[in-house]
């Protein structure tokens, strides 16, 4: 069965820190990749994914993310946060042929002034 | 709003109780997924429907709990003889399958507090 991994429970950051958050899954075939995220008393919203093609997605709100298929890891990352980036953040993975995702523990990230 | 929306938002229940949540997905969505967060837990998938059809369920998904989507739209989730246990965020998601692969959006979720 499919499973994910993220390094970090919790993060915090101050802001214009640059920002990586890890993401590691097990499975070995397709996959569709994902990184969600849950502003405090707010519903799930997607940031970006990675179907195929170039394995540097862009994102909303200047995130990116980058999938390496030989370390298995869709990491995702941020230049320079702010304070509004404070939430939760969940990377998810599913088999190709849009099967329910799996989703990691999360990282709460807080930042800082 | 036209996103996924959930009713209730919270639910407070007696153990022993039955409880009853609806999801209204995004129209025309026909997939709709129920998940399960915890606290300090990414969710975790229950069910996902096809339509009005059930196309899987979770372990996580006890005799107690029931799902169904009787017309294609909106899905209702039912735990009889509630215990502590099932305490959690019920996050309800759809999407729009056949046309290559797709993302799934969330509503906001029911939270059951089982005392």
């Amino acid at each position: 069965a499919q499973s994910v991994s993220q390094h970090n429970h919790h993060v915090i950051l101050s802001e214009a820190a640059s920002l990586e958050l890890g993401c590691n899954y097990s499975y070995g075939g397709t996959v569709n990749l994902f990184w969600y995220v849950q502003y405090p008393g707010q519903h799930l919203q997607l940031l970006l994914k990675y179907f195929s093609g170039d394995p540097l997605v862009k994102g909303i709100k200047g995130f990116e993310a980058e999938f390496i298929k030989s370390k298995f890891s869709f990491n995702l990352r941020k230049p320079s946060v702010q304070w509004s980036d404070t939430a939760e953040y969940f990377c998810a993975v599913r088999d190709s042929g849009n099967t329910p995702l799996v989703f990691g523990k999360g990282t709460r990230l807080s930042v800082i002034a | 709003d036209t996103g996924v929306s959930q009713d209730p938002r919270h639910k407070i229940t007696k153990r022993g109780q039955n409880v009853t949540f609806r999801c209204d997905p995004i129209s025309e969505h026909n997939r709709l997924y129920w998940y399960r967060q915890t606290l300090g837990q990414g969710p975790e998938f229950l069910t996902y429907f096809q339509n009005e059809a059930q196309l899987e369920k979770s372990r996580l998904l006890s005799d107690r709990f029931s799902a169904e989507r009787p017309k294609g739209s909106f899905s209702t989730l039912e735990i009889q003889r509630t215990e502590q246990g099932d305490s959690a965020m019920y996050l309800c998601a759809s999407s729009l399958v056949g046309q290559g692969n797709t993302e799934a959006f969330f509503g906001q979720g029911t939270r059951l507090t089982v005392v």
